[in-house]
């Protein structure tokens, strides 16, 4: 099946700074999201992005899918943005997720 | 906004017990789906079902599990006999029709002990 690699699997950031999230998966796919799972653990939708570029607020995302590759960008981090980042393709594959900590 | 609701938000029962976990998808979607997630791991896909029955299944969605439609909106997944390895977070996920934007629940925390 399709492989999903995300990274970095951990990311420690100060607040303010910005960040790149980086999903690389192994085949071409027909769709893909990014999901930002909070600290009570729920999935919460940030972009459906099987090709191109969104954005919403601080957050923007890349979809290149002809080099088989998706881009977060998150700017001005805050504290809130804490929480595991996860990109799924094709639903039903997950990544493992980048372990986001932003400190005040 | 339509939204894919899960109950209970969190269950604990006793190993060897059934659970069922109850979700209502989004009322026009066609696709579900139920995952689960071991605490710090990755949200791994248990089953897919469309048209009333079940379309994919994982490796890890053995007899133990099964899932069905009883009543047109709602989508359970059974486990018959728990075991302390079940212990995690269920999502249930709808989906409109293929190769269109995912929707999940809140989750559902199982704890078995």
């Amino acid at each position: 099946g399709i492989q999903v690699e995300q990274s970095p699997p951990d990311l420690i950031l100060q607040e303010g700074a910005n960040s790149t999230l980086r999903c690389n998966f192994s085949d071409s796919v027909n769709n893909l999201q990014w999901f930002h799972q909070n600290p009570w653990g729920q999935l919460i939708n940030l972009f459906y992005i099987p090709s191109g570029t969104k954005q919403n607020g601080r957050l923007s995302a890349t979809t290149v899918a002809t080099e088989r590759y998706s881009l977060l960008y998150i700017s001005s981090s805050q504290t809130t943005d804490s929480g595991v980042y996860f990109c799924a393709v094709d639903i039903p594959t997950f990544g493992r997720g980048t372990s986001l900590i932003v400190h005040p | 906004e339509p939204e894919v609701t899960q109950t209970p938000s969190h269950q604990v029962t006793q190993m060897g017990q059934e659970v069922i976990l109850r979700c209502v998808p989004i009322s026009n979607h066609l696709y579900f789906y139920w995952y689960r997630q071991i605490l710090g791991q990755k949200v791994e896909f248990l089953v897919s079902f469309y048209n009333n029955e079940i379309s994919e299944k994982s490796e890890i969605f053995d007899d133990q599990f099964s899932v069905e439609r009883p009543d047109g909106s709602n989508f359970t997944l059974k486990i018959r006999s728990t075991k302390l390895e079940d212990s995690a977070m269920y999502f249930c996920a709808s989906v409109r029709e293929m190769n269109t934007e995912a929707f999940f629940g809140q989750g559902t925390r199982l704890t078995v002990v």
